[in-house]
């Protein structure tokens, strides 16, 4: 299976920072097959990003996709006090898909 | 508005056996692959398992394969997940969630999901 391995483990930032999160894959995923979720406590994940650089039907534009091969990048560009929170990205072109461990935004 | 509700957790001995089900609407549940995601407490996710609209397409992860069983009736706009010799590991909360897009694979991303089932096994 592809093993992806998420950095930093925890970010730590202030309103307004920028955010940059890692997603390295074991092996190369096609960019069509990458996928980052936010998820809040007791709540259910989000899709913010699929296909690497596609945002989800309403997600506000701070936040963009990027990478290939085996990097991939999520960015939010200013954040906002509801950004902090667990990602994690998700690989869908091998089954079985996998996710990463997760980033966690906390606020500094 | 796309909802998708769970049910069918709760307690149970290792080696005993359970069904989830997962009920749909909002959607054309017949157009697009669902999955089943878990997330044991404090814990990342991890997908357990995933079926075709048509049920010709279905994955498991490796730690389920060959004890859970995936199913889904179009007609009930439902999806089951049968876990079967149950072992303290698969504890977790069990969502379900859909397909960001259709097509005769189930390999995709989830654009929407449940509040999740919690499933505990320990004697």
């Amino acid at each position: 299976e592809i093993v992806l391995t998420q950095s930093p483990g925890t970010l730590s930032l202030s309103p307004g920072d920028r955010a940059t999160l890692s997603c390295r894959a074991s092996q190369s995923v096609s960019s069509p097959y990458l996928a980052w979720y936010q998820q809040k406590p007791g709540q259910a994940p989000r899709l913010l990003i699929y296909g690497t650089f596609s945002r989800a039907t309403g997600l506000p534009d701070r936040f963009s996709g990027s990478g290939s091969g085996t990097d991939f990048t999520l960015t939010i560009s200013r954040l906002e006090p509801e950004d902090f929170a667990v990602y994690y990205c998700h690989q869908y072109e091998i089954s079985p898909g996998t996710f990463g461990q997760g980033t966690k935004v906390e606020v500094k | 508005e796309v909802q998708l509700v769970e049910s069918g957790g709760g307690l149970v001995q290792p080696g005993r056996s359970l069904r989830l089900s997962c009920t749909a609407s909002g959607f054309r549940f017949d157009y697009y692959a669902m999955h089943w995601v878990r997330q044991a407490p404090g814990k990342g996710l991890e997908w357990v398992s995933g079926i075709s609209w048509n049920s010709d397409s279905i994955g498991y992860g490796d730690s389920v394969k060959g004890r859970f069983i995936v199913s889904r009736d179009n007609a009930k706009n439902s999806l089951y997940l049968q876990m079967n010799s149950l072992r303290a590991e698969d504890t977790a909360l069990y969502y379900c969630a859909k397909s960001h897009r259709g097509g005769s694979d189930y390999l995709r991303a989830f654009d929407y999901w449940g509040q999740g089932t919690l499933v505990t096994v320990s004697s």
